[in-house]
Formats: structure tokens, C-alpha cells, sequence
């Protein structure tokens, strides 16, 4: 039982590139988000699915997509990356809408 | 608008005394709140929890308090280990939108011996 799996741990991109951020869980939890942390803030939610086939946005979604294909699934797209997402980034999943949530161990991003 | 408010970016306790750890919260449509707890190059851990209907959780060294009217809660670490050594995050979920949480900026917490 691995939990939420996140990868990659690091990954540097240029300005312009793009990029998928994967997530997988294996506890059948509907519920799965996306959230990043700059220094000294909190978590900020990106994009968050209540089941399969179903996403939604969160607080901070410009710049970002995600599908939601299958329950264990939920990759995080970057177009055109930019400065300002230079962030760490962590993956999470909850049987219950937002109780308990099981966060990955998160990706370093920089976009140099 | 930050609707959680962790207002002590740290916080340094002695080994085996209590740690006591704040949060305010702006909403009043917040119905759920919990506790993360963080150590680096980690994702974060849930710790406790409590619903707007109670006053106090407890679950071993660790008990949650929460004060409705002053929109407050309160996280306290008995006796305090170096281990508890981490960031601590508060985080609420709005009735209205219960898919989702709102974090504070969290709480370093130094536990020295």
C-alpha cells in the first residue's frame, strides 16, 4: 500500500516548456487534489476531482489543466511555464471531501 | 483574504512542556478543521481534527480547542517531544464547499532540549 505517489521529486524547466506532474493513489479514494506551497505560505489549492471524469478549480487554476481518467490517476499539466510557478507541489487524495487528506511527498519545481 | 490565520510563523518550547499552537479563522461557514503536521522534503500528515459542533478533541499528547465565537482554535502538544519538531498547518473546510480545504501559512515548532 504505497499511498499517494508523486512523480517527479525535482524537475527544473525553462521559461516556455511544459510539463506533467504525476499523481497516483491506490487507497480508491475519490476525492484527489492539487495543491502548491511557496515559502512561507500555505497551501494553495490548483484543481481538485470528486471521482472520475469530474475536476474543478480551485483558488489559484490559471496556467494549469488536469484530467481525471481513471480514480487512481490525477496528472497536473503545465503550458508554458512561467516564473511565478516556481513552487512545491502536492498531490492528495481523501475518502471524504475534505477530511483526512493523504498527501504525496510533493515536486520541486523551478522554472529558471 | 486570508480566511486561516496562523499569526506565529514559530514557536520554540522545551522538551516536555506544553506547545501551544493558534489559529484564527475569518468564516463563519467553516464547519471542519484540522491539523497537518509537516517535517521537510515530506508531504504533510494529518494529526487531529474537530467539528464546529464540539469544543475539544483529544487523541493522546495532542488536543484541539475550539472557541466558536472568538473564530479560534487552538492546538496543544503534551508533553512535547523532540520529535513534534515540524510545521504545523491549520485547516478548515467551508460547509458550502466541502470538497475543498483552506490552510494557514503555518507554525514552526522547535521543541529543544
Amino acid at each position: 500500500n504505497a499511498g499517494v505517489t508523486q512523480t517527479p521529486k525535482f524537475r527544473i524547466l525553462k521559461i516556455g516548456q511544459s510539463m506533467t506532474l504525476q499523481c497516483a493513489q491506490d487507497m480508491n479514494h475519490n476525492y484527489m487534489y492539487w495543491y502548491r506551497q511557496d515559502p512561507g505560505m500555505g497551501l494553495k489549492l490548483i484543481y481538485y476531482s470528486v471521482g472520475a471524469g469530474i475536476t474543478d478549480k480551485g483558488e489559484v487554476p490559471n496556467g494549469y489543466n488536469v484530467s481525471r481518467s481513471t480514480t487512481e490517476d490525477f496528472p497536473l499539466r503545465l503550458e508554458l511555464a512561467a516564473p511565478s510557478q516556481t513552487s512545491v507541489y502536492f498531490c492528495a487524495s481523501s475518502f471524504v471531501g475534505a477530511e483526512k487528506l493523504f498527501f504525496g511527498s510533493g515536486t520541486q519545481l523551478s522554472v529558471l | 483574504d486570508q480566511q486561516v490565520k496562523q499569526n506565529s510563523p514559530s514557536l520554540s518550547v522545551q522538551e516536555g512542556r506544553i506547545s501551544i499552537l493558534n489559529c484564527d479563522y475569518t468564516n463563519s461557514m467553516f464547519d471542519y478543521f484540522l491539523w497537518y503536521k509537516k517535517y521537510p522534503a515530506e508531504g504533510p500528515t494529518f494529526l487531529i481534527s474537530i467539528s464546529s459542533i464540539k469544543d475539544k478533541n483529544e487523541d493522546g499528547r495532542f488536543t484541539v480547542f475550539l472557541n466558536k465565537s472568538a473564530k479560534h482554535l487552538s492546538l496543544h502538544i503534551v508533553p512535547s517531544q523532540p520529535g513534534d519538531s515540524a510545521v504545523y498547518f491549520c485547516a478548515a473546510r467551508n460547509t458550502g464547499t466541502a470538497s475543498k480545504l483552506t490552510f494557514g501559512t503555518g507554525t514552526r515548532l522547535q521543541v529543544t532540549l
